[in-house]
């Protein structure tokens, strides 16, 4: 299986302020023949279920803020929250696409510092 | 609009079965998998699989083959998750979610099902 990590496991942010997460994949997600990375963001706030924000690496999914950007490719991505908000307090997972197991990063929570 | 409504809470002992219902509405159920994920209080994000509302097909992750059954009734726009030989460590909260416009993320998710099994 494609094993995610992303990094750090927690941040604190203050707000107004760029929150910055990072994933890796153990092997490439980028599909060549139609050049897309199958790599997702998520946003789980305490006692919600998960909000899909970003999908194909960079897209953002509708009625997603655009402090909310998606990057990279292969096997490095980036979520980035340009500007931290109160309401952003949550935890944010990556996940593949590419194999048939479709497997999620361990989490990073974003805090308010 | 989209809507995911899941049967509640369960509370079981180890070697019994459970059934969790995921009703669909808003959408034509059939135009979109369904996906099931598993979270384990406290930690994060499992994919469990998916099914093919069109065909019925389902697709298991590695370790979750065996125990785990993913079905449908599409008369009422309803996935099944069913559990058998519930073991304490299946202890977790049980997510459906809606295969996304790319046919692979999941864009609308049920409220989650909390199953313990517990003696």
């Amino acid at each position: 299986d494609i094993v995610m990590t992303q990094s750090p496991d927690s941040l604190a942010v203050s707000l107004g302020e760029r929150a910055t997460i990072n994933c890796k994949s153990s092997q490439s997600v980028l599909y060549t023949s139609n050049n897309q990375n199958y790599l997702g963001w998520y946003q789980q706030k305490p006692g919600q279920p998960p909000k899909l924000l970003i999908y194909w690496a960079s897209t953002r999914e509708s009625g997603v803020p655009d402090r909310f950007s998606g990057s990279g490719s292969v096997t490095d991505f980036t979520l980035t929250i340009s500007s931290l908000q109160a309401e952003d307090v949550a935890v944010y997972y990556c996940q593949q696409y590419f194999s048939s197991t479709r497997t999620f990063g361990q989490g990073t929570r974003v805090e308010i510092k | 609009q989209v809507q995911l409504v899941q049967s509640g809470s369960e509370l079981k002992k180890p070697g019994a079965s459970v059934k969790v219902s995921c009703k669909a509405s808003g959408y034509s159920f059939s135009t979109h998998a369904m996906n099931w994920v598993r979270q384990v209080p406290g930690q994060g994000l499992e994919w469990m699989g998916w099914i093919n509302t069109n065909t019925g097909n389902p697709t298991y992750a590695r370790g979750f083959t065996g125990r785990f059954v993913f079905s449908l009734d599409t008369s009422v726009s309803t996935a099944y998750l069913q559990i058998t030989s519930l073991k304490a460590e299946d202890t977790a909260v049980y997510y459906c979610a809606r295969g996304g416009g790319d046919g692979y993320t999941s864009d609308y998710w049920g409220q989650g099902t909390l199953v313990t099994v517990s003696s």
